[in-house]
């Protein structure tokens, strides 16, 4: 099973509202990730979990508080957000195995939650 | 930033003609990659050229890499209207091999 799946497909929340994406994940891979794409733009990275552990915050606003509760699933936390938080959210996972092992950096991707914020 | 320039920004071409589009890159790499996105839906996986291969062939697909110009080709020949999609390089450098970061992307359209 090669497949990651996200849910929701779309999200429509007011500034005040708090919601969350859902992201999971059954082929044993350690490392997952959460990417933002606005439109005719490539996917920017926010978030890596390994092992379930945080390790990579490209400087992403607390407003989006990511969450890994086992190594199947993560979460995408979203509070107060901003008319301009308005994406494509994208989860993806990888075998975190060290290059020097023969791990690769292939990244496995969910269709995505496109976003709305009104 | 590491992030790498594509060319074209778009392509269409007739269906059974090739495509080629190109990335380049600032920095280091470990390895680089190629995505295909259709149409606001997730990415998918079609290649990775390790730093130390120069060429690489997976199907209709064609990828070479010059690291001494930091640069990397993908070529689809045989195009088919399917092929219609968004196309993104990805790198990862030395330090830090679990940062991909994409390309500004290539738009490709075959016509049927």
């Amino acid at each position: 099973d090669t497949e990651v799946t996200q849910t929701p497909k779309h999200l429509v929340m007011g500034m005040t509202n708090k919601k969350s994406l859902k992201c999971e994940q059954h082929m044993g891979h350690r490392a997952m990730y959460w990417y933002k794409q606005k439109a005719k733009k490539p996917p920017e990275l926010m978030f890596v979990y390994s092992y379930e552990k945080l390790s990579i915050n490209e400087s992403v606003p607390s407003r989006f508080s990511p969450e890994c509760p086992n190594s199947s699933l993560l979460n995408l936390h979203l509070h107060a957000l901003q008319p301009e938080d308005s994406a494509l959210y994208l989860c993806a996972s990888s075998d975190s195995s060290r290059p020097l092992a023969g791990g690769t950096d292939t990244q496995y991707f969910g269709p995505g939650t496109r976003l709305t914020v009104l | 930033s590491q992030q790498g320039e594509e060319d074209p920004q778009a392509l269409s071409i007739q269906e059974g003609e090739n495509a080629t589009m190109n990335c380049s890159y600032k920095t280091s790499i470990n390895n680089l990659q190629w995505y295909r996105q259709n149409s606001g839906r997730g990415l998918v996986h079609l290649i990775l050229i390790r730093s130390n291969e120069r060429e690489k062939h997976s199907g209709r697909l064609r990828v070479t890499l010059d690291t001494s110009k930091k640069s990397s080709s993908l070529l689809i020949t045989a195009s088919r209207a399917a092929d219609t999609a968004s196309y993104f390089c990805a790198t990862s450098n030395s330090g830090g091999y679990q940062k991909v970061t994409f390309g500004t992307g290539t738009k490709l359209q075959v016509i049927p």
